[in-house]
């Protein structure tokens, strides 16, 4: 069965600081990896998908994510955090599997980022 | 840019009452998803639709029903309203029923059960 475990459901870093965001997958084929971002009372926003290829994916607002098959692992990475970056983080996986549904996606429980000015 | 619109930001409803949560999508996706969000436990999908009154219960149907007459248009009912399903609903749709399409997402409707 497919599943998505965000370890950190809290995590603090100042302002200019690098930033890393943990995410753990089940699944039993290849799957397909997602992290989106909500900011409060929004609903959540693609910040970057992986599908194959480069394991070193590129997304919007200066994030970026490796894909490590070995460990499971979809890690959000940032350089340099910035005050607006403060929000909810999701992790998601999808794809064919066995018991997968078609066109299904499965979140973690979120990670919450504040950022010290 | 896909655009999700759900009616209401903002809901209050009492107990026992029928509620209607509505969802409109303006890229003409094929599949259009209903979740809760409520803290620490992420999202849950409720009940999720491939196509035109094609409607499939997820992890958390009870209480719930939908209805999708058209293809843009993807409603979320609670049939009898209990306080337990305070909470936000957050609608989404994607492009086609294929493996890893990404999901787009409403604002949300946080809806509170009096």
């Amino acid at each position: 069965a497919q599943s998505v475990t965000q370890p950190d459901i809290h995590i603090t870093v100042s302002e200019g600081a690098s930033l890393e965001l943990r995410c753990n997958y089940s699944y039993g084929a290849t799957p397909y990896l997602f992290w989106y971002v909500q900011s409060p009372g929004q609903g959540l926003q693609l910040l970057l998908k992986y599908f194959s290829g480069d394991t070193l994916v590129q997304g919007i607002k200066g994030f970026e994510a490796e894909f490590k098959r070995s460990q499971s692992s979809f890690n959000l990475r940032k350089p340099s955090v910035h005050w607006s970056d403060a929000a909810e983080y999701f992790c998601a996986v999808g794809g064919p599997d066995r018991g997968s549904t078609l066109g299904r996606l499965y979140f973690g429980r979120g990670t919450q980022l504040t950022v010290w000015p | 840019d896909v655009k999700v619109t759900q009616s209401s930001r903002y809901l209050v409803k009492r107990t026992g009452e029928k509620v209607f949560l509505e969802c409109v999508q303006d890229m003409d996706h094929e599949n259009m998803f209903w979740y809760r969000q409520d803290p620490g436990l992420g999202l849950r999908l409720i009940y999720f639709s491939y196509d035109v009154k094609m409607k499939e219960k997820g992890d958390i149907p009870e209480g719930y029903s939908v209805s999708r007459e058209k293809k843009e248009r993807f409603s979320l009912i609670l049939e009898s309203a209990s306080t337990n399903q305070t909470s936000m609903y957050l609608c989404a749709s994607s492009l086609y029923p294929g493996y890893g399409q990404p999901q787009h997402f409403g604002d949300g409707t946080r809806l509170s059960i009096l």
